[in-house]
């Protein structure tokens, strides 16, 4: 079975600072990682995922995450925040294989940017 | 990609009622998954559906609460039956565009069930 912990439950910050948004994970078999947005009163949006390759993974909207295998992370950062991205974060995970499995989510991050 | 739409999408429920969410997708997919957000938590799968086949429900749900059809590859329904309280939930509908555990799955906008 796979966890996600995500470490930061709300992250304030100010508009146009850099913000990082904490995801650890836990499996006994290898992954891929997903990072999703969910704005307001709507549905979850896909930021970026992590499937092989390049350890840092760049998405929509200026946002970027490194997956570290050593320490089991895929942290989601963006160097500079707008009032727009204020939001839920949510990071998940996924069995590595052809099965079709669901994702399974983390308690997510609310993002929380002021001027 | 896929575009999903779910209806309704709010509703307030009287207790001991049922009520049946729609999801249809703008495309044929094989994997369908219903997951339940309660106010201010996470997403929990509900249920895998694929079509064909019967639901596949996760620890702590069964399908006399929660039945599900799946009638073809664009179409799915959830209903939330003899609904408590405690069912007030967003039930979010999500579709994997392929079989591939990588492919992107993508959810509905969700159906905001409040139960009185």
């Amino acid at each position: 079975a796979q966890s996600v912990t995500q470490l930061d439950s709300q992250v304030p910050v100010f508009e146009e600072a850099p913000v990082e948004l904490r995801c650890n994970y836990s499996s006994s078999v290898s992954v891929y990682l997903f990072w999703y947005v969910q704005y307001p009163n709507q549905g979850l949006q896909l930021l970026l995922k992590y499937l092989s390759g390049s350890t840092l993974v760049k998405g929509i909207n200026g946002f970027e995450a490194e997956f570290n295998k050593s320490q089991t992370s895929f942290h989601l950062r963006k160097p500079s925040v707008h009032i727009s991205d204020t939001a839920e974060y949510f990071c998940a995970v996924v069995p590595n294989s052809n099965s079709g499995y669901a994702l399974n989510f983390g308690k997510g991050t609310s993002l929380l940017v002021t001027p | 990609s896929a575009v999903i739409s779910q209806k309704p999408s709010r509703d307030i429920c009287q207790r001991g009622t049922s009520l049946t969410i729609q999801c249809q997708v703008d495309s044929q997919v094989t994997m369908m998954f219903w997951y339940r957000q309660q106010p201010g938590q996470s997403l929990t799968l509900i249920a895998t559906a694929n079509q064909g086949s019967e639901a596949t429900y996760e620890s702590g749900f069964v399908i006399d609460k929660f039945p599900i059809s799946r009638p073809n590859l664009t179409f799915s329904t959830l209903t939330v039956s003899n609904m408590s309280p405690e069912d007030s939930s967003i039930y979010l509908c999500s579709v994997r565009t392929g079989i591939f555990s990588g492919n992107t799955i993508y959810f509905g906008e969700g159906s905001w069930l409040t139960v009185v």
